[in-house]
């Protein structure tokens, strides 16, 4: 079965310092993962995508996400955070027997105080 | 980049009414459109799939007499909710995709459902 896991609730980084919000993931076959951020009362706003290629995918906002085969891990990364970085981030994969669909981790609150 | 509109942002219903939520894809034509639902402090959950002119695929657990969802165009797909009740209160997030599945999904701003 497909799964996302994001192990923490909630991270919180001091303006201008680098932050990682953490995903790992399970599925069957080629993973195909994103990573979408949601402001409150909002939709979901596209990050990045890994489908195939370099590890390390540059995406909006300057966020990036490297992709770990061997450890099944997808982490978002920036190396420098905002306040206005501040929001509900959402790790999913899309991938295994049910293409198609995305499976989506819990979601990671992350607060960047200034 | 690809817009999707929600119609409407909210809405407060009596208990029993039907409710209507319509998601456009208002720059591009969406081959596949999604529903999902979010409880407050929570993860989306798919509540169906779309492809339009084809009936949808539910997931499981989701009552397809009570969630009608119809896909008349590629720009186009609507949520009714029947006969709502309290419990159906939530927020409603609808989402496109151009093309295969490990294309992007464009998602909607969400509508918010109250039910009295």
């Amino acid at each position: 079965a497909q799964s996302v896991a994001q192990p923490e609730d909630q991270v919180n980084v001091a303006e201008g310092n680098p932050l990682t919000v953490k995903c790992t993931y399970s599925v069957s076959g080629n993973p195909y993962l994103f990573w979408y951020v949601q402001y409150p009362n909002r939709g979901l706003q596209f990050l990045l995508k890994y489908i195939t290629g370099d590890n390390l995918v540059k995406g909006s906002y300057g966020f990036e996400a490297e992709f770990n085969k061997s450890q099944t891990s997808f982490h978002l990364k920036k190396p420098s955070a905002l306040v206005s970085d501040s929001a509900l981030y959402f790790c999913a994969v899309a991938g295994g027997s049910t293409l198609g669909r995305l499976y989506f981790g819990r979601g990671t609150q992350l607060t960047v105080w200034p | 980049g690809a817009v999707v509109s929600q119609h409407p942002s909210w809405v407060i219903c009596k208990s029993g009414t039907s409710v209507k939520i319509e998601c456009r894809s208002l720059d591009f034509q969406a081959t596949t459109m999604f529903w999902y639902r979010q409880f407050p402090k929570q993860s989306l959950m798919l509540m169906a799939t779309s492809n339009e002119g084809s009936k949808a695929t539910y997931e499981q657990g989701v009552e397809k007499d009570k969630f009608l969802i119809n896909h008349a165009s590629l720009t186009l797909s609507t949520l009714t909710v029947t006969s709502a009740h309290p419990e159906d209160s939530s927020f409603y997030i609808c989402s496109a995709r151009i093309g295969t599945y490990y294309n992007e999904q464009f998602f909607g701003p969400g509508t918010r459902l109250t039910v009295l």
